[in-house]
C-alpha cells in the first residue's frame, strides 16, 4: 500500500461550485499533514497545514479523520484561479524530517 | 528576496555527461532537501541535510551525490547522466520539527533536466 493515496481526478467544476476530495495515508502514527498546491510546471506551494480539529483558511477547509486515516480538502465558491493540482502531504514514519507526497488531485474550474 | 533559489532553471545535456544543480535558501532553515518529480508527477525525496549533515538518503543511484557546504546551500552533482534522469528536480528547505510535528517545506522553482 502506498504511503499516501489520492484520487487523481480531474474534478471539473463550474465557477462558484464547491469541490471536495480526500487523501488516505497508511501509517496510523503519522502526525503532520499538509495540503500543497502545484500549478502546471511550477513548484509545490503550501496551501495549508491540517490540524486535528480541522481548520479553515478563507474558502478552503481541511479535515483530518484519524480513525479512517484520511484528510480532506474542501474548496467553496471555486474561482478560476483555483485550477491546479492539490498534493496531499503526510509524514510517513518516525523520521521527523521526511514527508511523503501524494500524486495529486487535479481540479479544473471552468467559467 | 527569493526564499529558495536553484540554478539552472533548465538543463539540457547529453547522456554520459556530468552536471551540477545548485540550491540556496535565505530563510534561515537548518534542513534542506532534494526531490525528483518525473513525468508521472510523483514527488520523491532523494536526500536531506540538516545543518550540513546527511539525514535522509533514499534509494538513489550513487551517480547522484549531494553536497552541503553550509546550511544555506545544498548542491546536487550527477555523474554519467542517463535518459531516465530526465525530470524536474526541486530543492526545498524547512525549519526543524517542533513538538514532534514536521514543519512545512518551502520549494525552489525547480530545475528541468532533459537528457538527449
Amino acid at each position: 500500500r502506498k504511503e499516501v493515496e489520492q484520487d487523481p481526478g480531474p474534478f471539473n467544476v463550474p465557477e462558484g461550485a464547491t469541490v471536495a476530495f480526500n487523501c488516505t495515508y497508511s501509517n496510523s502514527a503519522s502526525q503532520s499533514f499538509f495540503w500543497y498546491r502545484q500549478d502546471c510546471r511550477k513548484e509545490p506551494k503550501l496551501l495549508m497545514s491540517v490540524y486535528s480539529s480541522g481548520n479553515e483558511d478563507g474558502r478552503f477547509t481541511a479535515q483530518l479523520n484519524r480513525a479512517s486515516q484520511y484528510i480532506s480538502l474542501l474548496i467553496r465558491d471555486s474561482k478560476l484561479s483555483d485550477s491546479a493540482t492539490y498534493l496531499c502531504v503526510v509524514n510517513p514514519s518516525s523520521n521527523d524530517y521526511k514527508l511523503s507526497f501524494g500524486a495529486g488531485t487535479t481540479v479544473t474550474v471552468r467559467a | 528576496d527569493t526564499a529558495v533559489s536553484q540554478t539552472p532553471k533548465y538543463l539540457v545535456t547529453q547522456m554520459g555527461n556530468d552536471k551540477s544543480i545548485k540550491c540556496e535558501q535565505n530563510l534561515g532553515h537548518d534542513t534542506m532537501y532534494w526531490y525528483k518529480q518525473d513525468s508521472k508527477k510523483f514527488l520523491k525525496i532523494m536526500f536531506s541535510y540538516n545543518n550540513k549533515e546527511l539525514i535522509i538518503n533514499e534509494t538513489v543511484p550513487n551517480r547522484f551525490s549531494p553536497k552541503s557546504p553550509d546550511k544555506a546551500h545544498l548542491n546536487l552533482h550527477i555523474n554519467s547522466l542517463e535518459l531516465g534522469d530526465s525530470a524536474v528536480y526541486f530543492c526545498a528547505s524547512s525549519q526543524d520539527p517542533a513538538g514532534g510535528y514536521n514543519q512545512p517545506q518551502h520549494f525552489g522553482d525547480g530545475t528541468r533536466l532533459s537528457i538527449l
